[in-house]
């Protein structure tokens, strides 16, 4: 089964820019999308198509996807940007929807 | 605006099955397909299975053939799952989310969009 790998966390000082990986066989071949979730609510998509941001989202998030890795770059963080992030990919295959096992990002 | 407001907290036994509704407001499941998405305790996100616009069928994930059961009443704008079979590794938060497409530019992308606020499942003896 194709399987998404992340980084299990990612730091970054307020300000800064933060760079959230997302690893697959061909991952570039593929449509990514990126889920925000913080502790005790649910997620909420903050990208989708690779690079496109749903309403409402900021654009200090942007998106990249090639080769095997898609990135989502949170450009001058914020304390309210820490939580949990998680790619997702569809899996035509196995006709199947794929997550990655998370990143948490840590704003300090 | 689209919404979901799923049922409340739920507790099982091991071999027994749950039921859990979401109720869609602000479009119409004439126009939305729902998926429904769990998470264990302390991890990631797992689907479990939905209609898939793209593929014009419902899809279900690998762990769930043959105990996953999804149904919808439109007239009441509602979205149902059973699980049956419980067994304590069941035990989870349960999402009902929205398929979204994007057809522009073309050919349409259809993606995973609101979520609801999760019921959680606890399967228990």
């Amino acid at each position: 089964s194709y399987e998404l790998t992340q980084p299990p966390s990612v730091s970054v000082s307020p300000g800064q820019t933060a760079s959230i990986p997302c690893s697959g066989d061909n991952l570039g071949n593929k449509y990514t999308c990126w889920y925000q979730q913080r502790p005790g609510q649910s997620p909420v998509l903050v990208m989708y198509r690779d690079s496109t941001r749903p309403s409402g989202i900021p654009e200090r998030f942007s998106g990249s996807n090639s080769g095997n890795t898609a990135h989502l770059t949170i450009s001058g963080a914020q304390a309210m940007d820490e939580g949990d992030y998680y790619c997702q990919a569809w899996d035509h295959t196995t006709a199947s929807v794929v997550f990655g096992g998370g990143t948490k990002l840590t704003v300090l | 605006q689209v919404r979901l407001v799923q049922s409340g907290a739920e507790v099982a036994k091991p071999g027994a099955s749950v039921k859990v509704s979401c109720k869609l407001s602000g479009d119409t499941l004439n126009t939305l397909s729902i998926h429904w998405v769990r998470q264990s305790p302390g991890k990631g996100p797992q689907w479990m299975g939905g209609f898939a616009r793209e593929q014009g069928k419902t899809l279900y994930g690998q762990s769930f053939q043959g105990r996953l059961k999804m149904t919808e009443d439109p007239s009441a704008e509602t979205a149902y799952m059973v699980l049956s079979s419980l067994t304590s590794q069941d035990t989870a938060i349960y999402y009902c989310v929205t398929e979204a497409s994007d057809c522009n530019p073309g050919p349409c992308f259809y993606y995973l969009d609101v979520w609801g606020q999760g019921t959680a499942v606890t399967v228990s003896s």
